[in-house]
């Protein structure tokens, strides 16, 4: 089956530091990447949705300049937190989307961050 | 509003015994309802799929039913396993942007 790898799987940094995770499709080409975020015992919160070569879709209320997405090839996706502060602490999830609308999604493993 | 509500928030069962999880929609147009089991710091993983026309769909000791008329799905496990205990997340696409639409989760704990 389609299978999402996402790196780092935790991390752990001080405030003010810059993190980057990694969203790849291993067995197929992903041309729709979503990011989540998703606090203690709620549901997923879509974040963004990026298209390959084309800047990203942030949801109303996701800052763009603080959370940068990259999606630069068919099988990568990067989240980039800028300058993180401790409320930024959540679990980030990516899932990829081969073809069109009526196609599953696929998600990785997602990545435990921190913030100090 | 596209919503996905979900009963009951969490369930306790005994191992061995089944329970059965309900999903209520109001996402239009309907594509797709799907449901996913997330394990405690995992992503989502999917267990069943179901497009206008299905209205049951199985995988294993999971079946998932769907009434597009009443806008409901269930998810049915049978013969539950410790191993069952995790999160079930209902996930509605349509609604003409085809963004999914994720209700809170049921939190299943199969106690041996």
């Amino acid at each position: 089956g389609a299978v999402v790898s996402q790196h780092p799987s935790w991390v752990i940094c001080k405030s003010g530091t810059s993190v980057k995770i990694e969203c790849r499709s291993l067995d197929f080409q992903a041309t729709t990447m979503f990011w989540y975020r998703q606090f203690p015992k709620q549901s997923l919160m879509l974040m963004a949705t990026s298209n390959e070569g084309s800047k990203a879709t942030y949801e109303q209320g996701v800052e763009k300049d603080k959370f940068l997405i990259n999606h630069a090839s068919l099988t990568l996706s990067t989240l980039t937190v800028t300058s993180a502060h401790p409320e930024d602490s959540s679990f980030y999830i990516c899932s990829a989307r081969g073809g069109g609308p009526g196609q599953p999604q696929h998600f990785g493993d997602g990545t435990r961050l921190s913030i100090l | 509003k596209n919503q996905v509500e979900q009963s009951p928030q969490s369930l306790i069962i005994l191992e061995g015994k089944n329970c059965t999880l309900q999903c209520n929609y109001t996402v239009s147009p309907f594509s797709n309802l799907r449901w996913y089991k997330q394990d405690t710091g995992r992503g989502p993983v999917s267990l069943t799929i179901m497009t206008f026309s299905e209205n049951t769909k199985s995988n294993g000791r999971y079946t998932a039913t769907l009434d597009a008329d009443t806008k409901q799905s269930s998810l049915h496990i049978t013969a539950s396993q410790l191993s069952d205990s995790a999160s079930y997340i209902c996930v509605v696409s349509g609604g003409g942007s085809y963004i999914p639409t994720f209700g809170r989760g049921t939190s299943l704990i199969v106690h041996p």
